[in-house]
């Protein structure tokens, strides 16, 4: 299985600041130009929601704020300016090759 | 807008099966685009893909469990069901069904996801 680490495991931000986390897979998910990443917010108490895949094409309905970035092995989500509606946890799962995997989350509180 | 809802026991027994059905709304269940699964989602492991089906009958199972599994679908219904046997304490967890992008045989991301259910396994 591919393995996905997250970093950090929790962050916190000021509000209106950048926000940037990291996910490193065990094995590179790029094939033929296309990364199979993809990003989701999990608020508390709702399921997790697609935010980006692909690593890069952000969701219908996401925020511009919100944007997926990275290449091979190393990938970003970064918002751009942090609202308080983003406090969450966010996860990154590859679907290069089954199964498809998740990182173990990183959690996004208000400094 | 896509609709999915989980519904079955929140308590098993040890040895005893899980059966799990997630009903579709809002949206067709049966198109080529998608495969229909379940994850689930403990504070020690995460999120955990059990395994997806395509309406058509393919299915795709996490290694681990595909003993254990059985996902299928049922279109005059527009719902999908997970069977689990054999549980444990270890398969103590929330359960959400989700609707898998799916093209040729490869399983993509997950766009819209259930609720989810919290089923507990104890005696």
């Amino acid at each position: 299985d591919i393995v996905m680490t997250q970093s950090p495991d929790s962050l916190a931000v000021s509000l209106g600041e950048r926000a940037t986390i990291k996910c490193k897979s065990s094995l590179s998910v790029l094939y033929d130009n296309k990364n199979y990443l993809a990003w989701y917010q999990q608020k508390p108490g709702q399921p997790p929601k697609l935010l980006i895949y692909w690593a890069s094409t952000r969701e219908s309905g996401v925020p511009d704020r919100f944007s997926g970035s990275g290449s091979g092995t190393d990938f970003t989500l970064t918002i751009s300016s942090l609202q308080a509606e983003d406090v969450a946890v966010y996860y990154c799962q590859q679907c290069y090759s089954a199964p498809p995997t998740f990182g173990q989350g990183t959690r996004l509180e208000i400094k | 807008q896509l609709r999915l809802q989980e519904s079955g026991p929140g308590l098993v027994k040890p040895s005893e099966t899980l059966s799990l059905t997630c009903s579709v709304s809002g949206g067709p269940i049966s198109s080529a685009n998608y495969c229909w699964g379940w994850i689930r989602q403990t504070p020690g492991k995460g999120l955990e893909w059990i395994g997806s089906s395509h309406y058509s009958g393919t299915t795709y199972y996490y290694p681990s469990l595909k003993s254990r599994v059985t996902i299928s679908v049922d279109t005059s219904k527009s719902q999908f069901s997970l069977r689990l046997r054999s549980v444990t304490g270890a398969d103590t967890a929330v359960y959400y069904c989700a609707r898998h992008v799916y093209s040729g045989h490869y399983l993509f991301h997950f766009d819209s996801w259930g609720p989810g259910t919290l089923v507990s396994v104890s005696s």
